[in-house]
């Protein structure tokens, strides 16, 4: 079956440091999504792009946090300086024109 | 954030048993919608979804119903099994070529043995 790749699958980093994350997409989809979980917010739409290009980041903190897409296999999610309130799971998910969404197995990220 | 709401954030039922999982969507212009299921420690997983023309699916075990009426959207699960057990989401596809998956907080089922 196609999958979405994410890696790390965990990772704890100190406060202050630069975090990223990373997505493979399944091969052929054009439209790439990152969500963050957490046990108050539930799962929050942070940003996503269409054909690399992105479409809606309004869900995502500017200040600390970027996503791009440098080419048609690669997703990241960067976030510079990290801080505690940023620990959650971190998912990718793939689509094809709004069809077929399938997400990642996410990454568990802890600042502590 | 934006978000979908559901009425029961936890539902238990024996095994072999009906379920039902109820959700109110917020956006009336959405225009597609999807039932999730999460695991422990694993990413959501696609269970079945609706376009807003259709107002029933079925898929093995499972059916889909939707009121556009009044926002509502339901997960039926017949015969339920061990494996059942989990967080179930419902999201919204936010219509107008946004194409932005919105998700609800999740109810948990319990299938008790």
């Amino acid at each position: 079956d196609a999958r979405v790749t994410q890696t790390p699958r965990d990772k704890v980093t100190e406060m202050g440091q630069e975090v990223t994350m990373r997505c493979q997409p399944i091969l052929g989809h054009n439209t790439v999504f990152w969500y963050r979980q957490t046990m108050m917010q539930g799962l929050e739409l942070l940003a996503y792009f269409r054909n690399r290009a992105p479409l809606d980041d309004s869900g995502m903190p500017k200040d600390r946090f970027s996503a791009e897409m440098p080419d048609a296999t690669l997703a990241t999610l960067k976030i510079q300086p990290s801080e505690p309130r940023d620990s959650a799971v971190y998912f990718c998910a793939s689509a094809l024109w709004g069809r077929g969404y399938t997400f990642g197995s996410g990454t568990r990220l802890t600042v502590v | 954030g934006e978000s979908v709401g559901l009425h029961l954030p936890t539902l238990s039922v024996q095994e072999g048993d009906n379920s039902i999982i109820n959700c109110a969507y917020s956006n009336s212009a959405s225009d597609y919608f999807i039932w999730y299921k999460q695991e422990s420690g694993k990413g959501p997983q696609f269970i079945i979804d609706i376009r807003s023309n259709m107002d029933k699916r079925q898929g093995q075990r499972v059916t889909v119903l939707l009121n556009k009426t009044v926002k509502h959207l339901s997960l039926q699960i017949a015969a339920t099994q061990p494996g059942d057990s989990a967080v179930y989401f419902c999201a919204e596809n936010m219509a107008q070529g946004a194409q932005k998956l919105v998700f609800g907080q999740g109810t948990r089922l319990t299938i008790n043995p």
